[in-house]
């Protein structure tokens, strides 16, 4: 059973207007929630997280949404440009900190045209 | 130039033998974790260690085994009863098992023909 769900495998969206990724996740004792970035045959890199006690979470042109009744979790990227193409992977982790390996989603492929 | 290295970054072998993957990190970093990533299946967790001399089983550990006898190394041996051992394979670790953010190596594809 997927814990941690993407159902986009993949989204298009025009230089310059907002892209947002989607993560649903179906264990309520998760706590910490990481968006990471990969592109083709690299490592992921982290991009921007979450704790559970917040909502929202901002870095410059990336916000990460969490509406924990839903388990519902969302990544705005704004304006979005050539060079966000990319895979983006939603992890979490939890049962009260860090000792527990991240679970990954199976990713979203995000396509920005020019 | 701290950081997390795989090597190598291509790596071909038959079917029926044994081959290891290595995954250095000189970050100072306790934990380490394997990953295979295969496409539309993203990242899945074979084996990790969150001290020296000790590693757990992930999710796919089944045709792979692990070593840690030193802080920074954490090599992957998959060998000839894992089914389908194509794949890019993903080493991380991060500075502490309690730490949330995990840190990834560049990978390696592994074709086995």
């Amino acid at each position: 059973d997927q814990q941690v769900k993407q159902n986009s495998p993949s989204l298009s969206v025009q230089e310059g207007r907002i892209s947002i990724l989607n993560c649903d996740y179906t264990n309520s004792m998760f706590d910490y929630f990481l968006w990471y970035k990969k592109y083709p045959a690299e490592g992921p890199t982290f991009l921007i997280s979450i704790s559970s006690i917040k909502d929202k979470n901002e870095d410059g042109r990336f916000t990460v949404f969490l509406n924990k009744s839903a388990k519902h979790l969302s990544l705005h990227i704004v304006p979005s440009q050539p060079g966000d193409s990319a895979v983006y992977f939603c992890a979490a982790s939890g049962v009260g900190s860090g000792n527990t390996p991240l679970v990954f989603g199976k990713g979203t492929r995000l396509s920005v045209i020019a | 130039d701290g950081g997390i290295t795989q090597s190598p970054k291509y790596l071909f072998r038959k079917e029926g033998q044994n081959v290891t993957l290595s995954c250095e990190q000189n970050l100072n970093h306790d934990a380490m974790y394997w990953y295979r990533q295969d496409p539309g299946q993203g990242l899945r967790l074979i084996y990790y260690s969150q001290i020296v001399n000790d590693f757990q089983k992930g999710d796919i550990a089944e045709g792979y085994s692990v070593s840690r006898e030193k802080k920074e190394s954490f090599p992957l041996t998959v060998t000839s009863a894992q089914k389908n051992p194509t794949a890019f394979y993903l080493c991380a670790s991060k500075p502490r098992a309690r730490d949330y953010e995990q840190y990834f190596g560049p990978g390696t594809r592994l074709t086995v023909t």
